[in-house]
């Protein structure tokens, strides 16, 4: 079993459509959780970035952490084209530096 | 501020020759990872460089090496390559100091390995 679960999709959503993207994780010690977002040959790009559990939002994007169930999820508010994308979810300890444990990815298409 | 960049895009390899990958991380950061990323896979840690040591490897044989330069610049290398090494190699980028729990990491755009 991977420590980061994640439906790699493809999820395929209309234009304005609320997207729900979520990952599970089986390592208790990761403290802090982020999300990505790859465009098809590029390299990832960090979306959201949280520590512990909680939520946060940022313009269209909120990342939420639920450490009790080992779930996150980042939800997308009126999803455009441009936001078809491979998501990532990424996790890491308090004391592993920067080492970055990701999810295998899904692959969201929204469709004009 | 420059971003992170990585040389060569596309490199195509046969099995058991050795190759060189090169990242020139962000400006002012002093921290550089790699991570291999296999199609439809999300990237995989390999290891990470502070200051010209490594801090910290992941699960990948010894095969694979790497360096950090003053400039804070990065090589990969890989010697004796097989068919499974054929990945998007991502370096990433970041400004801390040890034990910190993490910090936003830039990545470039990758270098693109086919082993034949």
């Amino acid at each position: 079993q991977k420590e980061v679960e994640q439906d790699p999709g493809p999820l395929s959503v209309p234009e304005g459509a609320i997207v729900s993207l979520n990952c599970t994780y089986s390592n208790s010690a990761f403290q802090y959780f982020m999300w990505y977002r790859q465009y098809s040959r590029k390299g990832p790009e960090l979306l959201m970035y949280t520590y512990s559990s909680g939520n946060k939002e940022d313009g269209r994007f909120t990342a939420q952490v639920d450490k009790s169930s080992k779930y996150i999820s980042l939800f997308i508010r009126d999803s455009q084209p441009s936001d078809s994308a491979t998501y990532l979810c990424a996790m890491s300890g308090l004391n592993a530096g920067n080492m970055l444990t990701f999810g295998g990815g899904t692959r969201l298409m929204v469709k004009p | 501020e420059t971003g992170v960049t990585q040389s060569p895009t596309h490199l195509i390899k046969t099995r058991g020759q050795q190759v060189t990958l090169r990242c020139s991380s962000q400006s002012g950061h002093n921290t550089v990872s790699w991570y291999q990323q296999a199609l439809g896979q999300g990237p995989q840690f390999i290891f990470q460089y502070y200051r010209e040591e490594e801090n910290g490897r992941g699960n990948f044989p010894p095969r694979f090496s790497g360096l950090q330069f003053p400039n804070y610049s990065s090589e990969l290398n890989v010697n004796a390559l097989e068919l499974d090494d054929s990945a998007l190699y991502l370096c990433a980028s970041s400004s801390e100091g040890r034990d910190w729990g993490t910090d936003t990491q830039y990545f470039g755009p990758g270098t693109r390995l086919t082993v034949l």
